[in-house]
């Protein structure tokens, strides 16, 4: 099975702050990948898929990049709100694994 | 847009089995997946495996192999997931969740309890 690895498991940063998370499949998935935010006590909230889509409603800010294996998303200017932990997933095949998380924390 | 809804928490002694429902609402319940994901306490996200609701084919990941039952109720709009020989590492939020591939919305998540 393809596996997915998160970098950095967690980050200090602080509003305003460019953030960057980092997505790696063990194997090429081309696009086939969504990134998810859960804040605590919430469910999962999908915030861009086929790697760079943005979901409706999803603000501005948020952008995904990359294609094969190495997979960016990126938080332009960090906003209170966007304390939380997010997840890749792979869609390509099943299973249809999710990276162990990355949590945004304030500074 | 397709809501879901879970039941309710559930408590299971080890060896046991739990069945956790997952009701649909709105036209597109049957054009998408029901995946399950499963949250353990502090833990991250674990994809269990996905079920037509049309034609009831189903996948797993394969740890899951032998314990894991996906069936659904087209006439109530209902899918289902029972999960079999609990052991206390099964204590976790389980979602459902609609989609093919990339998965929105999410069911509000059921907390099972495996604990003697």
């Amino acid at each position: 099975d393809i596996q997915m690895t998160q970098s950095p498991s967690s980050l200090s940063a602080s509003v305003g702050d460019r953030v960057t998370i980092t997505c790696r499949a063990s194997q090429g998935i081309n696009y086939y990948l969504a990134w998810y935010q859960q804040k605590p006590g919430q469910v999962p909230k999908v915030l861009i898929y086929a790697a760079s889509t943005l979901q409706s409603g999803v603000p501005s800010r948020f952008s995904g990049s990359g294609s094969g294996t190495d997979f960016t998303l990126t938080i332009s200017r960090l906003q209170p709100e966007d304390f939380a932990t997010y997840y890749c997933q792979k869609y390509d095949s099943a299973p249809l694994t999710f990276g162990g998380g990355t949590k945004v924390e304030m500074k | 847009q397709v809501q879901l809804v879970q039941s309710g928490a559930e408590v299971k002694k080890p060896g046991a089995s739990v069945k956790v429902s997952c009701k649909g609402s709105g036209n597109t319940f049957m054009s998408y997946d029901i995946n399950w994901v499963r949250q353990a306490t502090g833990q991250g996200l674990e994809w269990m495996g996905w079920m037509n609701p049309n034609s009831g084919n189903t996948g797993h990941a394969q740890k899951f192999q032998g314990r894991l039952t996906m069936t659904r109720d087209t006439s109530i709009r209902t899918a289902y997931m029972e999960l079999s020989s609990l052991r206390p590492e099964d204590t976790a939020v389980y979602y459902c969740a609609s989609g093919i591939g990339w998965v929105d919305p999410w069911g509000q998540g059921t907390l099972v309890t495996v604990s003697s």
